[in-house]
């Protein structure tokens, strides 16, 4: 089976732009996460998608926003780009997202803001 | 709430020297419990999990064993070798929460030949 595709690897916008990043789990699941990795703040949840509902939501401002398709492919956009906002964005996914299942990690896009 | 509390590092080891990193856990209900290794310029890719109290995980010479007396998941390996170099996250998930991960801030491992 493949893996957890994320696309585009690696990105480079300016601030006050706006980004999509997109994440095709592994087939078969309908569970997709995000997860921001910062050197200062490590690894934090941003949201998850479950038959194209949000069901979970971290502690992000509502810049950060996303969406899932009925394929299970998920989108996640951040508008007015900060410099903060620079970082590692991973997808996860998993089967159902049960708690006590695997999240599968895609490569991650790293987003650096100018 | 929910939260992991992990060794600070970095780490550096001597091949086949005994490897052990602490995790500590403080969760609201019955969490599962994990261990992912990141290699440079990579996702995370899941080492070992254990779903339940007294449970072990392991996987490639590494094991972890979810101790609920003393919340912890510290993680081991009895000979390392420099291919384990690496940075390795433990995290929790807990149903009363949804199926968020809690990471860890991550150990850095460095095995020199």
């Amino acid at each position: 089976k493949a893996g957890v595709t994320q696309t585009p690897r690696y990105l480079i916008k300016t601030r006050g732009q706006q980004v999509t990043l997109s994440c095709s789990p592994i087939s078969g699941h309908r569970s997709v996460s995000w997860y921001q990795q910062t050197p200062g703040q490590g690894l934090q949840f941003l949201f998850e998608y479950f038959s194209e509902t949000q069901r979970n939501k971290g502690n992000f401002p509502g810049r950060f926003s996303g969406r899932q398709f009925s394929n299970s492919r998920s989108e996640m956009n951040v508008s007015t780009l900060e410099l903060g906002d620079s970082a590692l964005y991973l997808c996860a996914s998993s089967l159902v997202g049960g708690a006590s299942e695997t999240q599968y990690f895609g490569p991650g896009t790293r987003l650096l803001v100018l | 709430g929910n939260s992991v509390t992990q060794m600070e590092g970095p780490v550096t080891l001597s091949e086949e020297a005994f490897l052990t990193i602490n995790c500590t856990y403080t969760a609201t209900g019955y969490p599962s419990l994990f261990w992912y290794v990141q290699y440079p310029g990579e996702g995370l890719q899941l080492l070992l999990k254990a779903t339940k109290a007294d449970d072990k995980g392991s996987n490639k010479g590494f094991e972890a064993t979810y101790r609920k007396e003393t919340t912890s998941f510290h993680l081991e390996k009895g000979s390392v070798q420099v291919s384990d170099s690496a940075v390795y996250f433990c995290a929790l998930s807990d149903a009363l929460t949804g199926n968020q991960f809690y990471f860890g801030t991550g150990t850095s491992l460095t095995v020199i030949p």
